[in-house]
């Protein structure tokens, strides 16, 4: 079973800096492409970020709003995703999700995603 | 960047009930599309895939249609478990994109 266990929420404050883990198992971390998709309370969701397999040199994308600021990377010998977020601002306060990449058609879907782990940025 | 435009955001149904949820796209985005159902406290979960594929496991019931601009979920006969909040998502371009939701809520 396909399983994402995220870790590492908390509070901080304004300018601060947090490292998101998310633990994966139950099949070949290293075969998938990994994205974290955030949700503020009450809102809808926000694509973060994707990182890359090994094959592809683990390369990296992310939304504007994150740009320069986070920064994601990962561990397949630990079969584990990371999101350094530094800077932090008030509107980065969500529930951020870990999710797995299937790839069909030349583009990459979301099918399985962690329980979600909350940051709030707040003074 | 691509924008996702969901409508209705909220919709009252009856169990029993056939649902449209329909999600448009500022540019073409060929079959890039994905279906995402939340339950309150919940991760989202895949539904849809590719505007058309159904997810392993998924209820037959659920099915999309749609290509370039203009996208539909249908639900053919709404089940309790059903109600819960639905988005739409692209996957043709970054940065990524979501709609904005549509919440479904019993009548």
């Amino acid at each position: 079973e396909v399983q994402l266990v995220e870790s590492g929420g908390g509070l901080v404050q304004p300018g601060g800096s947090l490292r998101f883990s998310c633990a994966a198992s139950g099949f070949t971390f290293s075969d998938h492409y990994m994205d974290w998709v955030r949700q503020a309370p009450g809102k809808g969701l926000e694509w973060v970020g994707r990182i890359r397999k090994k094959v592809n040199g683990y390369t990296t994308e992310y939304a504007a709003s994150v740009k320069g600021r986070f920064t994601i990377s990962r561990d397949d010998s630990q079969n584990s995703l990371y999101l350094q977020m530094d800077s932090l601002k008030t509107e980065d306060t969500a529930v951020y999700y870990c999710a797995r990449m299937i790839h069909y058609g030349g583009v990459f879907y979301s099918d399985s995603w962690g329980q979600g782990t909350l940051l709030t940025v707040s003074s | 960047d691509i924008q996702l435009t969901q409508s209705p955001s909220f919709l009252s149904a009856s169990v029993g009930d056939r649902v449209t949820i329909t999600c448009r796209a500022s540019q073409g985005i060929n079959s890039y599309l994905a279906w995402y159902q939340q339950t309150p406290g919940k991760a989202p979960r895949l539904l849809i895939y590719a505007a058309s594929t159904l997810q392993s496991g998924v209820p037959s019931r659920f099915s999309g249609s749609g290509s370039a601009t203009e996208f539909t979920l249908t639900i053919s006969s709404l089940q309790p478990e059903d109600f819960a909040t639905y988005y739409c998502q692209q996957v043709k371009g970054y940065p990524l994109s979501f709609g904005g939701g549509t919440k479904v809520e019993i009548k």
